[in-house]
C-alpha cells in the first residue's frame, strides 16, 4: 500500500517571502501522479499543481512549483512570493496511475498548516 | 460548470440516528469518490463511483455506511445508527478520466457531529 508523509505539520512564511512544504511518499510503483491540495480554513480543497512521474521536468502554475524527485520519492511545493490568501492547509496525495480497482483513490498526507504573516 | 456541490453543509444528529450526505458532482464527470477526513488528518478514501457502478469499497466503510449513485448523476451516503466515531468532514468528489484529464474536484463537505 502506498502511504504519503507530510513531516511539517506548521510552516508560516513571512509575506512576500518562498516557502517550501516537503513530501516524501512510499511506492512499489513506477509510474503515478502526484498533487498538491490547498483546503483554505472552512472552505473546501481545490487543486494546486499536479506531477505525472513519466515526466521529468516539474510542473509549475504561476507562483507554485514542486521539486520532484523520483528516486528519492520527494515531491516538495516551492511557494513564491507569498501572500495572504495563501495561508491554508496544504495536502500531498498520491494517485496510481493503473486501471482499475481502488487505483484510483487518491492517498493523502496528514497535510501542512501554512501561516502567511504580514 | 458550478463545482461539486453537497448538502447539507452541516448536520448534527443523535447517536443511534440515520443521516444521509447528497452530493452533486461536475455534470459531465463519470467519476464519483467518497471520502472521509477527521481533525487533523488528510482525507481518506471510503468508496467511489464509475457511472451508477460502486466499483470499490475501503474497509473503513463499514456495514452501516451505504452509498448510491441512481443513474450515474448524484450520488448518497447513508449512515444506520450513527456512532460518536463517525463524526468527521464529509468529502465528495469528481472526476472526467479522459486523456490527460484525471484530476479530482472536491465539493465543499459535510461536517457530521454525532452527540
Amino acid at each position: 500500500a502506498q502511504t504519503v508523509t507530510q513531516s511539517q505539520p506548521e510552516m508560516s512564511v513571512q509575506e512576500a517571502e518562498t516557502v517550501t512544504l516537503s513530501c516524501t511518499y512510499d511506492t512499489s510503483e513506477s509510474d503515478y501522479y502526484l498533487f498538491w491540495y490547498k483546503q483554505p480554513p472552512s472552505r473546501q480543497m481545490i487543486l494546486v499543481i499536479r506531477q505525472e512521474a513519466y515526466k521529468q521536468q516539474n510542473a509549475t502554475e504561476n507562483r507554485f512549483s514542486v521539486n520532484f524527485q523520483k528516486a528519492a520519492k520527494s515531491f516538495s511545493l516551492k511557494i513564491s512570493d507569498s501572500q495572504l490568501g495563501d495561508a491554508a492547509m496544504y495536502f500531498c496525495a498520491y494517485r496510481s496511475a493503473k486501471s482499475g480497482g481502488s487505483n484510483y483513490k487518491l492517498t493523502f498526507g496528514k497535510g501542512t498548516l501554512l501561516t502567511v504573516n504580514p | 460548470d458550478t463545482g461539486v456541490s453537497q448538502d447539507p453543509r452541516h448536520k448534527i444528529t443523535k447517536r443511534g440516528q440515520n443521516v444521509t450526505f447528497r452530493c452533486d458532482p461536475i455534470s459531465e464527470h463519470n467519476r464519483l469518490y467518497w471520502y472521509r477526513q477527521t481533525l487533523g488528518q488528510g482525507p481518506e478514501f471510503l468508496t467511489y463511483f464509475q457511472n451508477e457502478a460502486q466499483l470499490e469499497k475501503s474497509r473503513l466503510l463499514s456495514d452501516r455506511f451505504s452509498a448510491e449513485r441512481p443513474k450515474g448523476s448524484f450520488s448518497t451516503l447513508e449512515i444506520q445508527r450513527t456512532e460518536q466515531g463517525d463524526s468527521a468532514m464529509y468529502l465528495c468528489a469528481s472526476s472526467l478520466e479522459a486523456g490527460s484529464s484525471y484530476e479530482q474536484y472536491f465539493g465543499p463537505g459535510t461536517r457530521l457531529t454525532v452527540t
